[in-house]
């Protein structure tokens, strides 16, 4: 699976939309990115994956670039409980590698 | 519905014995693998299974460590003589299929503490 590079922390007002980024120069053309986040020690929740088209639900849009190396993810009214460790990832699917992630802390 | 789940959250063994880890899907999924996390480490994949079959274990111990998913019954992972080094948190997510875009879900995990 391609490497990705997030910067280690992050910090956001809470209210505020919170935009983390992922570099991903290595991706291949079958590789999707996956976000997941993880709370304190709890298992990783599935946040959103995309293959190259721009991605939404619920909780968080993915804007991927249009050469794939990057993408973003926003979380677009950070709470307070948004604070966790947030991994991107880059995969065919079977196997998942967690990199050091983004410790994001949102601040009231 | 019920999401992955794990038992038992919390394990302690000493030296020397065995422990073992046990994972339910998801309903309606086929396909678990297995996680390890160590003390402020990222998750590291050690196994993909599917029903009575093991897919990729590539990030598997070569010794000591073993996992299983029966045709009946939760996935186990099995840590025969388990060391200090074994404690981790271990985290168990499974998928209804193996395709690339197929979503893994985790469970909440399983804490093995070697004394």
């Amino acid at each position: 699976d391609a490497k990705t590079t997030q910067p280690t922390s992050m910090d956001c007002a809470e209210g505020r939309a919170a935009n983390l980024p992922c570099n991903h120069s290595t991706i291949s053309g079958n590789e999707y990115v996956y976000w997941y986040r993880q709370i304190h020690s709890q298992g990783p929740q599935y946040i959103i994956h995309g293959l190259k088209n721009n991605e939404t639900n619920e909780m968080a849009s993915l804007i991927i670039t249009e050469d794939r190396k990057s993408s973003t993810l926003i979380l677009p009214h950070a709470t307070l409980r948004d604070t966790a460790v947030y991994y991107c990832i880059v995969s065919t699917g079977n196997m998942l590698t967690f990199g050091g992630g983004t410790r994001l802390m949102v601040k009231p | 519905n019920a999401g992955v789940m794990q038992n038992p959250r919390h394990l302690v063994r000493r030296r020397g014995q065995e422990a073992r880890l046990r994972c339910s899907p998801m309903k309606g999924h086929s396909h678990v693998y297995w996680y390890r996390q160590l003390p402020e480490e990222g998750l590291k994949f050690m196994v993909y299974l599917q029903k009575e079959n093991i897919i990729d274990e590539s990030g598997m111990p070569k010794e000591r460590f073993s996992a299983e998913f029966p045709k009946e019954g939760p996935s186990i992972l099995r840590i025969q003589q388990v060391v200090r080094g074994d404690s981790a948190a271990y985290f168990c997510a499974s998928s209804p299929e193996g395709w690339a875009e197929e979503t893994q879900y985790f469970g909440p995990g399983t804490r093995l503490l070697v004394l």
